[in-house]
């Protein structure tokens, strides 16, 4: 699996865009870039993945560079309750199909009122 | 996290008892991934299975664990003669296929704990 790399920990203030940025420079053609988050003491949420195009849901957006070797994760407006670990993997596919995600250590992310 | 669940939320076991954690994926999901997450840890791949197969147990401790997923009922983590290092969450994960760029969603785990 590709490996990623991303800062242990951000602050934010509330209402403003929270960009989370990681680096997977190894990632191969047919790796997806995955981010989930985990809030304390819950387990791991969704929140959007991406193949080479940008991607938007109603959770956050997913900004692919043109090499695929970074991407960021962006979300608009940060409340309270998105501070979490946010987690950046790259899936790959293995030779029995599409395999696990591996966590890595994530970044802590700290909204600020 | 869309309907995978996950039962008992919290189990207590004695040292040297045995832990059943159970697991039902999302309707439809044939694909099942159990974690593990130790105090102040990051999350750690256990097993991957399919509908009465192991496709991948790399991280299973060759000990005392063990894991199925039936054609019929959730899925099983069995924690056999428990010690106080297996106090953990473990999470269960599903998907519907075994392609890449599916989602894969996490239940809200199952905390155990060993006295």
């Amino acid at each position: 699996d590709a490996k990623t790399t991303q800062p242990p920990s951000m602050d934010c203030a509330e209402g403003r865009a929270a960009n989370l940025p990681c680096n997977h420079s190894t990632i191969s053609g047919n790796e997806y870039v995955y981010w989930y988050r985990q809030i304390h003491s819950q387990g791991p949420q969704y929140i959007i993945h991406g193949l080479k195009n940008n991607e938007t849901n109603e959770m956050a957006s997913l900004i692919i560079t043109e090499d695929r070797k970074s991407s960021t994760l962006i979300l608009p407006h940060a409340t309270l309750r998105d501070t979490a670990v946010y987690y950046c993997i790259v899936r790959s596919q293995g030779v029995q199909g599409a395999q696990k995600l591996v966590f890595g250590q994530g970044t802590r992310l700290t909204i600020n009122p | 996290n869309a309907g995978v669940m996950q039962n008992p939320r919290h189990l207590v076991r004695r040292r040297g008892q045995e832990a059943r954690l159970r697991c039902s994926p999302v309707k439809g999901h044939s694909h099942v991934y159990w974690y593990r997450q130790l105090p102040e840890e990051g999350l750690k791949f256990m097993v991957y299975l399919q509908k009465e197969n192991i496709i991948d147990e790399s991280g299973m401790p060759k000990e005392r664990f063990s894991a199925e997923f039936p054609k019929e009922g959730p899925s099983i983590l069995r924690i056999q003669q428990v010690v106080r290092g297996d106090s953990a969450a473990y999470f269960c994960a599903s998907s519907p296929t075994a392609v890449s760029g599916n989602t894969i969603y996490f239940g809200e785990g199952s905390w155990l704990t060993v006295v």
